[in-house]
């Protein structure tokens, strides 16, 4: 159980141009995901909180014009990279937080890795 | 200083060696750790959470010393399959259940 997917798991876009990346709980309903970002060697950064129905909460330094999050349903969050650049390539992860779960366990996407030409 | 802080490594070891690593936090007020394992260019995944009376599985023990902030992994008869990087990780105590990473101790296990 508590399985979470991202969709793509890869993606090459040309800069300027727009990605969307989808996390997915498939068996559990999740009230709040995470979206975080791991550039190479580093730590995982915490990019944003999304619950469900209601505006995201972007950490500081996160601009949230250019990084969009949808949370339309408890079992989807979208984040949508606008006007993406080279400086934008990085290895996106969402982690999804079971509704009864925890109060800090969160289980984690395989992760997208986006290249921006 | 940082939030959590790790050796980054990398720590190379023999089969069947034991190895352990600390990790230190800032806030005094986090109540919840963990340490999970990610390996190369995939996602982390929850290896231990970290108790006040110290917990064990298996080879793996953890411990915490919250007078000097610091948690510990100890890996015991360590296998090849135990290569990757751990991650420790302290809820910030900044409400809406968020956890700060740290930057995670690279582990290899050599035959």
């Amino acid at each position: 159980g508590a399985v979470v997917s991202q969709h793509p798991s890869w993606v090459i876009c040309k800069s300027g141009t727009s990605v969307k990346i989808e996390c997915r709980s498939l068996d559990f309903q999740a009230t709040t995901m995470f979206w975080y970002r791991q550039f190479p060697k580093q730590s995982l950064m915490l990019m944003a909180t999304s619950n469900e129905g209601s505006k995201a909460t972007y950490e500081q330094g996160v601009e949230k014009d250019k990084f969009l999050i949808n949370h339309a349903s408890l079992t989807l969050s979208t984040l949508t990279v606008t006007s993406a650049h080279p400086e934008d390539s990085s290895f996106y992860i969402c982690s999804a937080k079971e509704l009864a779960g925890e109060p800090y366990e969160q289980y984690f996407g395989p992760g997208t890795r986006l290249t921006v030409t | 200083r940082k939030e959590v802080e790790q050796d980054p490594g990398p720590f190379n070891v023999p089969e069947g060696a034991t190895v352990a690593f600390n990790c230190t936090y800032s806030n005094s007020a986090s109540q919840s750790f963990f340490w999970y394992r990610q390996d190369c260019r995939k996602e982390p995944k929850l290896l231990m959470s970290v108790y006040s009376s110290g917990n064990e599985d298996g080879r793996f023990t953890a411990q915490l010393n919250r007078a000097s902030q610091y948690i510990s992994l100890l890996i015991r008869d360590s296998k090849l399959s135990d290569s990757a990087t751990y991650l420790c990780v302290v809820d910030n105590s900044g409400g809406y259940q968020k956890v700060t990473f740290g930057i995670g101790t690279k582990l290899q296990v050599i035959p």
